[in-house]
């Protein structure tokens, strides 16, 4: 089964701090990789997602995330946080003709301090 | 259009007792999903539904869990007997379909469950 890991699971940060999260997974086969973000109170939405193609991929509101196949790695990126961007943040995978079913991270809690 | 609701938002129940929570996926999602959410974790697979079938139901749990889709589109996953290991978000997820076009794969999240045993 495939298992995701994410470190250092609660993350402090000053305002225009960059921002990197660590995913690693333990599959070997062809994968697609997510990242969800929660913001207080909401629910999950997709932040950005790698299927295929270039590795370093855009998502909303200035994040990106680098696919190293041979790290199996897909790390979280932002250059200059803000306030808003307090939330959890999840990496997910699943594999590309499975059951499609995800499997999470514990997530990492980030709080940016204005 | 409307994204993925689940009814109730917040549940508290008893120890022992039976509980139904709702999933209404997007309109034309073939496939759905259960996962949970327990406090300081990441959501976890319960079972996925491919139509009105579960196609892989293997992470439910025990047998107390058991989640139907007889009509193909709205989803209840139904917990007997509750204990208070059961409390948790249970999230509920829908795609277009699930295949070769991993783009047609994507999840969409619906806002959870929050079940509370007491």
């Amino acid at each position: 089964a495939q298992s995701v890991s994410q470190h250092n699971h609660h993350v402090i940060l000053s305002e225009a701090a960059s921002l990197e999260l660590g995913c690693n997974y333990s599959y070997g086969g062809t994968v697609n990789l997510f990242w969800y973000v929660q913001y207080p109170g909401q629910h999950l939405q997709l932040l950005l997602k790698y299927f295929s193609g270039d590795p370093l991929v855009k998502g909303i509101k200035g994040f990106e995330a680098e696919f190293i196949k041979s790290k199996f790695s897909f790390n979280l990126r932002k250059p200059s946080v803000q306030w808003s961007d307090t939330a959890e943040y999840f990496c997910a995978v699943n594999v590309l003709y499975g059951n499609n079913r995800l499997a999470f991270g514990k997530g990492n809690q980030v709080v940016v301090i204005p | 259009g409307a994204g993925v609701s689940q009814t109730p938002s917040n549940k508290v129940t008893e120890k022992g007792k039976y509980v139904e929570l709702r999933c209404d996926p997007i309109s034309g999602h073939t496939a759905l999903y259960w996962y949970r959410q327990s406090l300081g974790q990441g959501p976890e697979f319960l079972i996925y539904f491919q139509g009105t079938g579960a196609a892989d139901d293997s992470g439910l749990p025990n047998d107390r869990f058991f989640a139907v889709r007889p009509e193909g589109s709205v989803s209840t996953l139904k917990i007997q007997r509750t204990e208070r290991g059961d409390s948790a978000v249970y999230l509920c997820a829908s795609s277009l379909e699930v295949g070769e076009r991993a783009d047609l794969n994507e999840q969409f999240f619906g806002p959870g469950t929050r079940l509370t045993v007491l």
